[in-house]
């Protein structure tokens, strides 16, 4: 089973650029999240999404960052403008439904840096 | 007050002891609770997952839940060099509230 794929890597910006991640979740895996990390801290949710509908999205900072998950398989997380706070690891997560003990699935995370 | 608190370390045990990992919680009608191992520059694993009070043991780990008290505790026996990580309680209250701690970073000496 292919796990949680994101695209790119790495990513270096200068602040005030826009900047765009994408993940592809665990086929059949109903729900996806989009983590904030910065360095030293756990993981921050900043949206999740149930099928193709937003479930919760309270800690995505709206004036910049946006998240989409089209007819309810890959998902973009598009940040505009950069700031340099927004230095960090975006890891995408799936998990196979929103109820139930269901594990969650990491993805190997983008690593932006922003200049 | 944090939602989910977790001692930042490092911990260092040595090489074959138990590593006690503790975790607190602030909202008592969290449901379920995770533990999620994550190497520098990896990403986050899950350990283990446990939802009813109690002691629940896999392997060499041993998570322990005590909602009264709103803490959660992950046991390691036997550590090897290879437990040294960090590690990340996850409290979820509801379908839509995941909340990860900060981490634990654990530090294995031979």
């Amino acid at each position: 089973e292919a796990g949680v794929a994101q695209s790119p890597r790495y990513k270096i910006i200068e602040k005030r650029q826009s900047v765009a991640f994408w993940c592809n979740p665990i086929s059949g895996h109903a729900t996806l999240y989009w983590y904030q990390q910065i360095l030293g801290q756990g993981p921050k949710l900043l949206i999740q999404f149930q099928n193709n509908g937003v479930v919760d999205d309270s800690q995505l900072p709206k004036d910049r960052f946006s998240a989409e998950r089209l007819k309810g398989v890959d998902s973009t997380l598009k940040i505009q403008p950069a700031k340099l706070e927004d230095s960090a690891v975006y890891l995408c997560a799936s998990r196979l439904a929103l109820r139930g003990i269901y594990e969650q699935y990491f993805g190997p995370g983008t690593r932006l840096t922003v200049t | 007050q944090k939602e989910v608190e977790q001692n930042s370390g490092p911990l260092s045990v040595p090489e074959g002891a138990i590593a006690s990992l503790n975790c607190t919680y602030s909202d008592r009608g969290s449901q379920s609770f995770f533990w999620y191992r994550q190497y520098s520059g990896k990403s986050p694993e899950l350990i283990m997952f446990i939802y009813s009070n109690g002691d629940k043991e896999d392997g060499r780990f041993t998570a322990q839940l005590n909602k009264a008290s709103q803490y959660v505790s992950l046991l390691i026996r036997d550590s090897q060099p290879s437990d040294s990580a960090t590690y990340l309680c996850v409290v979820i209250r509801s379908a839509s509230k995941i909340i990860f701690g900060s981490g634990t970073r654990l530090s294995i000496r031979p």
